[in-house]
């Protein structure tokens, strides 16, 4: 399997421009995370999705920001318009959710890094 | 609100030593607990994951070990290796019964360097 695959790999833009950061998580896996990494907040959950419904979006930082995941193999997180503390690295993760007794394991993808001028 | 820290927050060992890595959360109703590897510009990789109900797992140099009631889990690296230089992070699942749907809350990472 090739993993979880994200794009782009880095995205410079300048503020107010709209940003699509892309996930294809693990086939066969039924939940998606989406994570931003900064050196002063560390990693924080933004949202995460089980069979292609959100579950919890508290970790959206504002309106600016929204995630779609119209089928099982992709999700996209949208920042509109964008501003430059948005600049951070974007992970997408994935794993396989049978249930409240199994003990399953998050797969990251390689990230997206971020810079709004 | 579970709060998870890792101490230290950079530590740098000659080659050879064998190290251990703290974790202590707030709220010890957790499911399990993982510990991450992360490279410079990489994704997170798992390393080795404890049930709640379990006291410490393995893998090759790896040993992770879990004190539930305490809140602490600990990662110990034998014979630490130059390969071995990343960042380490744990997180811990929440005990939230069907509704968590493997949401896992992180530590800030302990930055590790082994110098030959």
């Amino acid at each position: 399997d090739a993993g979880v695959i994200q794009s782009p790999r880095h995205e410079v833009t300048e503020m107010g421009q709209e940003v699509t950061l892309r996930c294809k998580p693990i086939s066969g896996h039924n939940s998606l995370f989406w994570y931003r990494q900064t050196m002063m907040r560390g990693l924080e959950l933004l949202i995460y999705f089980n069979n292609n419904v959100p579950i919890d979006d508290s970790g959206m930082p504002e309106d600016r920001f929204s995630a779609k995941m119209p089928n099982a193999s992709f999700s996209t997180l949208k920042i509109q318009p964008s501003e430059p503390r948005d600049s951070a690295v974007y992970f997408c993760a994935s794993s396989f959710w049978a249930g409240i007794s199994t003990n399953e394991k998050l797969f990251f993808g390689s990230g997206t890094q971020l810079s709004v001028l | 609100k579970q709060e998870v820290t890792q101490i230290p927050a950079a530590l740098s060992v000659p080659e050879g030593e064998n190290l251990v890595l703290n974790c202590s959360f707030t709220d010890s109703a957790i499911y399990n607990l993982q510990w991450f590897r992360q490279d410079p510009g990489k994704g997170l990789t798992s390393l080795l994951l404890i049930q709640s109900s379990q006291r410490e797992q393995t893998s090759g140099r790896l040993n992770a070990s879990l004190d539930k009631s305490s809140g602490r889990s600990t990662l110990y690296i034998a014979a630490s290796q130059p390969g071995d230089s990343a960042t380490y992070l744990c997180a811990v699942r929440k005990d939230a019964g069907g509704t968590s749907y493997g949401k896992l809350t992180f530590g800030q990472g302990t930055i590790l360097t082994v110098h030959p």
